[in-house]
């Protein structure tokens, strides 16, 4: 079936660095792929989308693109903030009826001033 | 306009009771799924309602039930709770739920400890 990897946490950085989250998906056929965040105490918001392959997603900083040959979706970020702090999710979805998403288990950042 | 609520934030409850979670979408929603959440597994799929049917199911036992109604709301229901239960519930709504164009909006979640 359909899953989604992500590299494990937590991840500290410090005020500025350089952030990649990384993510690998299995799926059959052409899904779409998503990063959620939540934040403590929140629940999930969307951060970026990609639909397609060659697709980049991109909010706030964030940028992931679609890696169809790799069947990747990494997460970026050039220069991180404290407010950055939350666990990031990436899922997928079959673009194909009323299937639900299929979540990888998250990865906590923290970033340190 | 108000965002995904769910009631209660916080339960604990004792093995074998059974407990009943509550959430509202957002007004004009009418597909809600929920999730469990834990450090472990991350966010597994419960199920999903639509007009008060549901839609779809997830791979988890018979203990764990759920119902829409007219309007839009949603329960889910947990009987015979065990140790492994305890997680956070997240409940997300969406206008239909029909694939990559819509966004999932979710709830802060109800966390449930079993004791």
């Amino acid at each position: 079936g359909d899953s989604v990897t992500q590299m494990e946490g937590p991840v500290t950085l410090s005020e500025e660095a350089f952030l990649t989250i990384n993510c690998t998906y299995t799926a059959t056929g052409y899904p779409s792929l998503f990063w959620y965040v939540q934040y403590p105490g929140e629940g999930l918001q969307l951060l970026l989308k990609a639909t397609k392959a060659d697709d980049k997603g991109s909010n706030k900083g964030f940028e992931a693109t679609y890696r169809k040959e790799t069947t990747s979706f990494h997460l970026e970020k050039g220069s991180v903030q404290v407010s950055d702090s939350a666990v990031y999710f990436c899922a997928l979805s079959r673009n194909s009826g009323n299937t639900p998403l299929v979540f990888g288990k998250g990865t906590r950042l923290s970033v340190i001033a | 306009k108000a965002g995904v609520t769910q009631t209660p934030r916080y339960l604990i409850k004792t093995r074998g009771q059974q407990v009943t979670l509550s959430c509202s979408p957002i007004s004009g929603h009418r597909s809600v799924s929920w999730y469990q959440q834990t450090p472990g597994q991350g966010l597994q799929f419960l199920f999903e309602y639509f007009s008060e049917t549901q839609r779809n199911k997830g791979n988890f036992p018979g203990r764990f039930s759920g119902r829409q109604f007219s309007n839009s709301r949603s329960e889910m229901n947990v009987s015979t709770l065990e140790l492994g239960d305890s997680a956070l519930y997240l409940c997300a709504s969406s206008l239909e739920n029909r694939g990559s164009n819509e966004k999932l909006f979710f709830g802060s979640g109800t966390q449930l400890s079993v004791l």
